[in-house]
């Protein structure tokens, strides 16, 4: 089955405790990204990765990073998580942006606690 | 810059009625609109998208309108079923740095 898989679906942690998010597609789909979902703010882009190795900040970068070392995989890093990053993380991935570009398929999501 | 605007932030019909949700962006070379439903505690899906060549698509009870000159497009919901009950995003894809910035929402209640 087509997917994107997301790990955890929740998360409790504490501030300053590193944190990553794991995403993976089995689609050999290029383009990747997170967005975080805050109420009455949508879905705000973080990162995005066009291809292996070739990332970029979205709207929202700070306090966040990423990689991107193999096609399949796009983990979401919190080096030093605080409170203000509690909230809904998505990944996502298409088989492109810019001037082909299509769809999301969207993981199932994270929901993160920073307490 | 870049931004995706979306009204109404809420709305509420009868079931059998039509729902209309716009968007209007700001880069006029966005070229792909997408617009996703989002269930209450589930992921975002890809209802339908519309690319810039094209002014119209149609899918069973859903359709989606892009006038290329204002800068702004359109969900159509035509017989609302209480399943239709849900958040809407429409999106914009910029070319100029590979984003797609989505607008804030739009939460649809189909009363029964």
């Amino acid at each position: 089955e087509a997917q994107v898989t997301q790990n955890p679906r929740y998360l409790i942690t504490v501030t300053g405790k590193k944190l990553t998010v794991t995403c993976s597609q089995n689609m050999n789909h290029e383009y990747m990204s997170w967005y975080r979902q805050d109420p009455g703010l949508g879905l705000r882009q973080i990162y995005y990765s066009m291809n292996v190795e070739v990332t970029d900040k979205g709207d929202v970068p700070e306090g966040y990073k990423v990689s991107r070392k193999e096609k399949r995989n796009f983990p979401l890093i919190l080096e030093s998580p605080s409170p203000n990053q509690t909230s809904l993380y998505f990944c996502a991935s298409s088989l492109g942006q810019g001037n082909g570009a299509y769809g999301y398929t969207f993981g199932s999501g994270t929901r993160l606690t920073v307490v | 810059g870049e931004n995706v605007e979306q009204h109404p932030s809420t709305l509420s019909v009868q079931e059998g009625d039509s729902a209309v949700i716009k968007c209007t962006y700001s880069d006029s070379a966005s070229n792909y609109f997408p617009w996703y439903k989002q269930e209450l505690g589930k992921r975002p899906q890809l209802i339908i998208d519309i690319r810039s060549n094209v002014g119209e698509k149609k899918d069973q009870r859903i359709a989606v309108t892009l006038n290329k000159t204002a800068k702004h497009f359109s969900l159509h919901i035509t017989e609302t079923q209480p399943e239709d009950s849900a958040v809407y995003f429409c999106a914009a894809t910029f070319t100029g740095g590979f984003k797609t910035i989505f607008g804030a929402g739009t939460r649809l209640f189909v009363k029964a």
